[in-house]
């Protein structure tokens, strides 16, 4: 079973809808749960991160995590066409000096149409 | 120049060249990346260094080999290449370093070099 599982689409929305974009994993260890945005020939860029379970709300995204299923949501209000990218998952736990575990799902491709 | 910056952004070579990747950034962080991010496939660590010095390397292939000569630059070099090899390959920094550090590891990236082995 991988770690970090993450359905990689593509996915193709109307401008408007509202988009969920999930992943589930199995590490009970991981503590920071993160969304990386990638537009076409650029690098992942942070778009937000949680601690813990709960939601966290930044603008039109919202980051949510249930723990006791190991899931994770981003949801987007409002779509618009420039929303349109790759949103990778990315999970972290510290397990002792010099030791990474940030774990990267495989990114859902996402398209919003005009 | 701000962020992170890769170059070259296109690469193409042949197995038995031998060629490297650069990367600087411009944000005073401790620690450096390199990540090999192929099609349908989660991004893969390939090495780290905190503080430059080389603190995590996932058993990669030593036909790859990375140099950071300072907190700022970091190198990937490359010889006698396999095509499956081709890839985009990304450098990202973070403010931390994983010895001292157990918060959110937040890592800013660079655009990234395609690499392309014929």
């Amino acid at each position: 079973q991988k770690e970090v599982e993450q359905d990689p689409g593509p996915l193709s929305v109307p401008e408007g809808a509202i988009v969920s974009l999930n992943c589930t994993y199995s590490n009970s260890a991981f503590q920071y749960f993160m969304w990386y945005r990638q537009y076409s020939r650029k690098g992942p860029e942070l778009l937000m991160y949680t601690y813990s379970s709960g939601n966290k709300e930044d603008g039109r995204f919202t980051a949510q995590v249930d723990k006791s299923s190991k899931y994770i949501s981003l949801f987007i209000r409002d779509s618009q066409p420039s929303d349109s990218a790759t949103y990778l998952c990315a999970m972290d736990a510290y397990s002792g000096a010099g030791s990474y575990q940030l774990t990267f799902g495989k990114g859902t491709k996402l398209s919003v149409i005009p | 120049e701000t962020g992170v910056t890769q170059t070259p952004r296109h690469l193409v070579m042949g197995m038995t060249n031998k060629k490297s990747l650069k990367c600087e950034q411009h944000l005073g962080h401790n620690a450096m990346y390199w990540y090999k991010q192929s099609a349908k496939k989660p991004l893969e660590l390939m090495f780290v260094y905190s503080l430059e010095e080389r603190v995590e390397n996932n058993s990669v292939p030593s036909r790859f080999s990375p140099e950071c000569p300072n907190s700022s630059h970091l190198f990937l070099h490359l010889h006698t290449l396999q095509p499956e090899d081709s890839a985009l390959y990304l450098c990202a920094s973070s403010p931390h370093e994983r010895v001292t550090y157990s918060g959110a590891n937040v890592l800013t990236f660079g655009a990234g070099s395609r690499l392309t082995v014929l």
